[in-house]
C-alpha cells in the first residue's frame, strides 16, 4: 500500500537554530499535505498545509516545500524554541480509491531544542 | 476556531466492561469523523472513518463489533469500545473535518484507555 515516512526520527538543535524536518511520500497521485505537531499527551495539532499545485508555503515561522519530482517534503521551523520540542508528524491525504480522504502519517520526527 | 473536544481525557476500568468516547467539534459542523489509535512511540493509525447519519466504515482488521461508532449529529461521535480487555489499552483520538476531503482534520486531545 502507499505509505509516507520520515528520514529522521529524532532532531536535536539549539534555541534559536532554524529546524527542518524531513518526509517522503510514496504516492504520486497525492495532492495535498499536512504538518503536525504532537505534544506528549496530547492529539495532533495542525500547522500547515500545502497543495500540489504549490510548492512553497510559509506561515508564521514555519515554511512546508512539496518537490513532487522526488516526492517529498519538508518542515522549516525559523528561530526554533523550547516551544516547539514535540514529534512532528507529516501526513498524506489520500486522493482516490479506498483512501480518498484519510490520512496517512508519517512516523514522526521527536524535535528537541535546547535552551 | 476548528476545536474538538474529546471526553474523557483518561479512563481506568476493569476487563470485561464497555467505554464510550466522546468527540466533538465545538465551533464547527462536522461532515466526517475519524477514529484513531496511537501506541507509545509510534504513529497514528486510522481505525475508522464516519460520516454523519450514515454507518462508519472500518479499517482493515478493526473489529466493528469490538468499536461501535456512531455520529449521530454534525458536531458529535463517539466510540464505544465493548467488552474491553487489556490488549485495547491505548491512546485514542478522534479527528473531525468540517467538508471537502482536501481540507485539514482537527484533532481531539485524545483519550488514554487502560484496562485492567
Amino acid at each position: 500500500g502507499e505509505s509516507v515516512g520520515l528520514h529522521l526520527p529524532t532532531l536535536s538543535v539549539q534555541e534559536g537554530d532554524n529546524s527542518i524536518i524531513n518526509c517522503a511520500y510514496s504516492n504520486s497521485a497525492s495532492d495535498y499535505f499536512i504538518w503536525y505537531k504532537q505534544e506528549s499527551g496530547k492529539g495532533p495539532q495542525f500547522i500547515i498545509d500545502i497543495r500540489s499545485n504549490m510548492d512553497k508555503r510559509q506561515g508564521q515561522r514555519v515554511t512546508v516545500l512539496l518537490n513532487k519530482t522526488v516526492k517529498h517534503l519538508s518542515l522549516q521551523i525559523a528561530a526554533t524554541q523550547p516551544g516547539d520540542s514535540a514529534v512532528y508528524f507529516c501526513a498524506e491525504n489520500g486522493s482516490g480509491g479506498t483512501s480518498y480522504g484519510k490520512l496517512t502519517f508519517g512516523q514522526g520526527t521527536i524535535l528537541t531544542v535546547h535552551p | 476556531g476548528a476545536v474538538v473536544s474529546q471526553h474523557p481525557s483518561w479512563v481506568i476500568c476493569k476487563s470485561g466492561t464497555s467505554v464510550k468516547i466522546e468527540c466533538r467539534s465545538l465551533d464547527f459542523q462536522a461532515t466526517t469523523m475519524f477514529w484513531y489509535r496511537q501506541f507509545p512511540k509510534q504513529s497514528l493509525m486510522l481505525m475508522a472513518t464516519s460520516n454523519e447519519g450514515s454507518k462508519a466504515t472500518y479499517e482493515q482488521g478493526v473489529e466493528k463489533d469490538k468499536f461501535l461508532i456512531n455520529h449521530a449529529s454534525l458536531t458529535l461521535s463517539t466510540l464505544t469500545v465493548t467488552s474491553a480487555h487489556p490488549e485495547d489499552s491505548s491512546f485514542y483520538i478522534c479527528s473531525a473535518r468540517a467538508g471537502y476531503p482536501n481540507q485539514p482534520q482537527h484533532f481531539g486531545d485524545g483519550t488514554r484507555l487502560s484496562i485492567l
